[in-house]
């Protein structure tokens, strides 16, 4: 089982429409979580994050999190066709008795918004 | 308020020699961490620096070290390349080890 798993792509959505982005991952005591939305060519760009269960709302985008089911999502409301990307969620995790902080990133899901 | 830098933007090297990619961090930014991303994958973690010290290293050879400066600005350094180290490197800088990273725009690494 992957660390942290990306419900696959590609997703293509019409403009205006919600696209619902998934995110599974397998360390139950994972405690940070954070969406980057990367466009092609490009470097990964944060769009949000999330510490505790439930909704958390920033424009356009609500993160989800629930961590009972281990499950973390994304919803882009009104899409655009800018938004298409690929975006990765990805989870904070510790080793051991150490204090850093390594970010295990899913896949990644392709976005298309079509006008 | 600066974001995070990275130099060169582009390298092309041949396999057996070895590179060195630099990163500033953003401006209040004590941590650095350095990832890898293959084509059409997610970024793997290579190591992450705090206060000049390594601080957690992912499954990587030797061969890819690196080093934080005072003024927390970091190079990672890989040797006796291979192909297969052909990928974007990104470098990603935080306030400490479990605030958000900010990733830089990445050095993209071509192996010949």
């Amino acid at each position: 089982q992957k660390e942290v798993e990306q419900n696959s792509g590609p997703l293509s959505v019409p403009e205006g429409a919600i696209a619902s982005l998934n995110c599974t991952y397998s360390d139950r005591g994972s405690q940070s979580f954070f969406w980057y939305r990367q466009y092609s060519g490009k470097s990964p760009e944060l769009i949000m994050f999330i510490y505790s269960n439930g909704d958390k709302e920033d424009g356009r985008f609500t993160a989800q999190l629930n961590k009972a089911s281990q499950y973390v999502s994304l919803l882009i409301r009104d899409s655009q066709p800018s938004d298409s990307a690929t975006y990765l969620c990805a989870v904070l995790g510790q080793a051991g008795g150490t204090s850093y902080g390594k970010l295990t990133f899913g896949q990644g899901t392709i976005l298309t918004v079509h006008p | 308020e600066t974001g995070v830098t990275q130099s060169p933007t582009h390298l092309i090297k041949t396999r057996g020699q070895q590179v060195t990619l630099r990163c500033s961090s953003q401006s209040g930014h004590n941590t650095v961490s350095w990832y890898q991303q293959a084509l059409g994958q997610g970024p793997q973690f290579i190591f992450q620096y705090y206060r000049e010290e390594e601080n957690g290293r992912g499954n990587f050879p030797p061969r890819f070290s690196g080093l934080q400066f005072p003024n927390y600005s970091s190079e990672l350094n890989v040797n006796a390349l291979e192909l297969d180290d052909s990928a974007l490197y990104l470098c990603a800088s935080s306030g400490d080890s479990n605030q958000p990273q900010h990733f830089g725009d990445g050095t993209r690494l071509s192996i010949l």
